[in-house]
């Protein structure tokens, strides 16, 4: 029972460099999302897609790249970190989106923190 | 566009008491939902209970309930009987646009703290 996995959990990112965020699902949910959560904020999202092949910009895409080649992930990039970036990113996965109560499944989350 | 508004950054209530936490939103879409989740201080997001805009009666789940009143574009949240356990940041949720499902946007939450 994996559920919706982030990788890596930790890291910490020098200004300028890049790197991705991989969120990998074992449900066959057609929806994936993005958050950022920065501390005692909301989640925010940055993308967000609604299959395969499918992307599109949530409240705050810019800095912020997404793919979608197969099903079950969802790769979050940043090609320029920048010390606002620094935050806890979520992602989450649905076979229905929003249409249905309890049928969101949220990842434990990526702490990144850019210097 | 669509917007999530919780206007209580935090709140203090005695166990045993009832709470409301409030939210407000707007849509234009006619079909949308309405979430609550819940995150303790781990960190995780617990669901807690689910409105959805064309639903008659008012969604309840355990001590959990949601004041829907679509005309005020409010969804709050009653937690009955509060425990110290409920002690958590509160988000409220809603999701529309295509397919009336697919952007799921949050508020910025409200803290709970439960005295005993």
């Amino acid at each position: 029972n994996a559920g919706v996995t982030q990788t890596p959990k930790f890291r910490v990112l020098k200004t300028g460099q890049s790197m991705t965020l991989l969120c990998a699902q074992d449900m066959n949910h057609e929806y994936m999302y993005w958050y950022r959560q920065d501390p005692g904020m909301g989640l925010r999202l940055i993308h967000y897609s609604v299959g395969e092949g499918t992307t599109a910009k949530g409240e705050v895409p810019d800095g912020y790249n997404v793919s979608r080649l197969k099903k079950q992930n969802f790769l979050l990039g940043l090609e320029s970190a920048a010390p606002s970036q620094t935050s806890v990113y979520f992602c989450a996965s649905s076979y229905v989106g929003g249409r249905s109560g309890n049928t969101i499944y949220f990842g434990e989350g990526s702490w990144l923190t850019v210097v | 566009a669509q917007k999530i508004t919780q206007t209580q950054p935090g709140m203090f209530v005695q166990e045993k008491e009832a709470v409301t936490l409030d939210c407000t939103y707007d849509t234009s879409d006619p079909s949308y939902g309405l979430f609550w989740y819940k995150q303790p201080s781990s960190g995780e997001m617990i669901f807690l209970i689910y409105q959805g805009s064309y639903d008659q009666q008012n969604a309840t789940e355990g001590r959990y309930s949601l004041n829907f009143q679509k005309a005020r574009k409010s969804a709050n949240l009653v937690i009955s009987a509060s425990q110290l356990g409920d002690s958590a940041m509160y988000f409220c949720a809603m999701s529309s646009g295509y397919s009336s499902a697919s952007k799921i946007i949050f508020g910025s939450g409200t803290r709970l703290s439960i005295r005993p």
